[in-house]
């Protein structure tokens, strides 16, 4: 069975700190893909990073960036100099190729000024 | 504009009443899905949809149904509401599942009284 962990609920952290957000996944397939998303208090769901299973390159976007440790089975999200727009609740999510998503509880960050 | 349409947006209804909540997506995408997001849950699958008139339960399928007759359209039927199934819903599509990104719709926020 495919499962997603979260394991932090919530998170809050001051304006320009650094934050991680923790996702760990179980799968048995060899080929899969990862995701995160981002849901600000507006509401709509945005996409932020795919990653498959045979790229273990980490991956760095401005102020994100994403560690992927097959080994340890985890897709950690960092957020570099965090800004209160960055404040939401973020889904770390699995996708087994050909099959359907499986999505984690969610951590909602607050960065506070 | 290539996008995922849900309708209604917000719904008030009553124990029992039969509703439909309309989704459709203009990009041609094979898979689409159904997910419901209550607080501290995150994102629970309802049923998903490989392609036209395949459709499979995912984890929370229970008083719930979906028909895909159309590539484009995937409706939610909640043939005998109850407050339990008060939730925001999610509908999703993507060209294939678990390989793609998913692209969402904005969400119906359902109340069942």
């Amino acid at each position: 069975a495919q499962k997603v962990t979260q394991a932090q609920t919530e998170i809050s952290v001051v304006e320009k700190e650094d934050v991680t957000l923790d996702c760990v996944y179980e799968t048995r397939d060899t080929t899969y893909y990862l995701f995160w998303y981002k849901q600000p208090p507006s509401g709509e769901l945005v996409f932020l990073i795919r990653r498959n299973s045979f790229d273990e390159q980490n991956e760095i976007s401005g102020r994100y960036s994403w560690n992927f440790q097959k080994s340890t089975s985890s897709f950690n999200f960092t957020i570099t100099a965090s800004q209160v727009v960055d404040s939401a609740v973020y889904f770390c999510a699995l996708g087994p190729y050909g099959q359907n998503f499986v999505f984690g509880p969610g951590t909602r960050l607050s960065v506070l000024p | 504009e290539a996008q995922v349409t849900q309708n209604p947006r917000y719904l008030i209804t009553v124990t029992g009443k039969k509703l439909t909540v309309t989704c459709s997506q203009n990009m041609n995408h094979e898979y689409m899905s159904w997910y419901r997001q209550d607080p501290g849950l995150g994102l629970r699958q309802i049923y998903y949809s490989m392609n036209v008139e395949v459709t499979d339960k995912g984890d929370v399928p229970e008083g719930y149904k979906v028909s895909r007759k159309e590539k484009r359209n995937f409706p939610l039927i909640l043939e005998s509401p109850s407050p339990n199934q008060t939730s925001l819903y999610f509908c999703a599509s993507s060209p294939l599942a678990g390989y793609y990104e998913q692209y969402f719709g904005p969400g119906t926020r359902l109340t069942v009284t």
